[in-house]
């Protein structure tokens, strides 16, 4: 089976760099997705990590640890239009979604 | 193209109605999803298709049928809905080519059974 855990809320402010967790239990591991999803709107693709380390993309990084079972999601410069729910999927036979965090960005 | 489209963006039906989703993408993925999200929730897998088979049903009530008469169509057929089964459906697309680590959602079917 699979766990997936992320907190469910985060604030932070416009410019700012905010830091998402994602842990994880899995039997079998082929990789880890972050999504970004705007309410009432479809996910959309940020990163897909398979190997341990950082993957930077702009102003976007994600990081993976397989033994740790830990993933985290970087963002920096946070602009108003970052607000969003963020989600960690993970990849075995088929993908499945953690619950999201609602990021909050104040001004 | 690395696109994934949806048909029909929004769908009102009743009980005892039948309709179909569709879904359609043209990158040469060889699996496709059908995910069901209600508000606030993240999706929750349905089925899985590879390679146009069926590999993954995830329990789903059979009044929801699955179907891909291509690798480039899913469609999702809807029998005897409840009002419970209102929520927006997603199709998704992996695999092939340079792409193989992407996920590409369509914008989904936001569906209202009365």
């Amino acid at each position: 089976g699979q766990n997936i855990d992320q907190p469910t809320e985060m604030t932070a402010t416009e410019g700012a760099i905010v830091q998402i967790n994602c842990t994880y239990q899995t039997s079998g591991f082929n990789g880890l997705f972050w999504y970004q999803q705007h309410a009432g709107e479809a996910p959309t693709f940020l990163s897909y990590n398979v190997l341990d380390g950082l993957e930077e993309k702009g102003r976007f990084s994600s990081f993976l640890s397989r033994s740790k079972g830990y993933s985290y999601l970087l963002l920096k410069e946070l602009q108003m239009k970052d607000s969003a729910s963020y989600l960690c999927a993970l990849r075995d036979d088929k993908i499945i979604f953690g619950k999201g965090t609602r990021l909050h960005i104040l001004p | 193209d690395t696109e994934v489209t949806q048909t029909p963006k929004h769908l009102v039906m009743g009980m005892t109605n039948k309709k179909s989703l569709k879904c359609e993408q043209h990158m040469g993925h060889r699996a496709m999803y059908w995910y069901k999200q209600k508000a606030k929730k993240p999706p929750e897998l349905m089925f899985v298709y590879s390679y146009e088979k069926l590999s993954i049903n995830e329990s789903v009530p059979s009044r929801f049928s699955p179907e891909c008469p291509n690798s480039s169509l899913l469609n999702l057929h809807l029998h005897a809905l409840q009002p419970e089964d209102s929520a927006l459906y997603l199709c998704a697309s992996t695999g092939g080519g340079s792409s193989y680590n992407e996920q590409f959602f369509g914008p989904g079917t936001r569906l209202t059974v009365l």
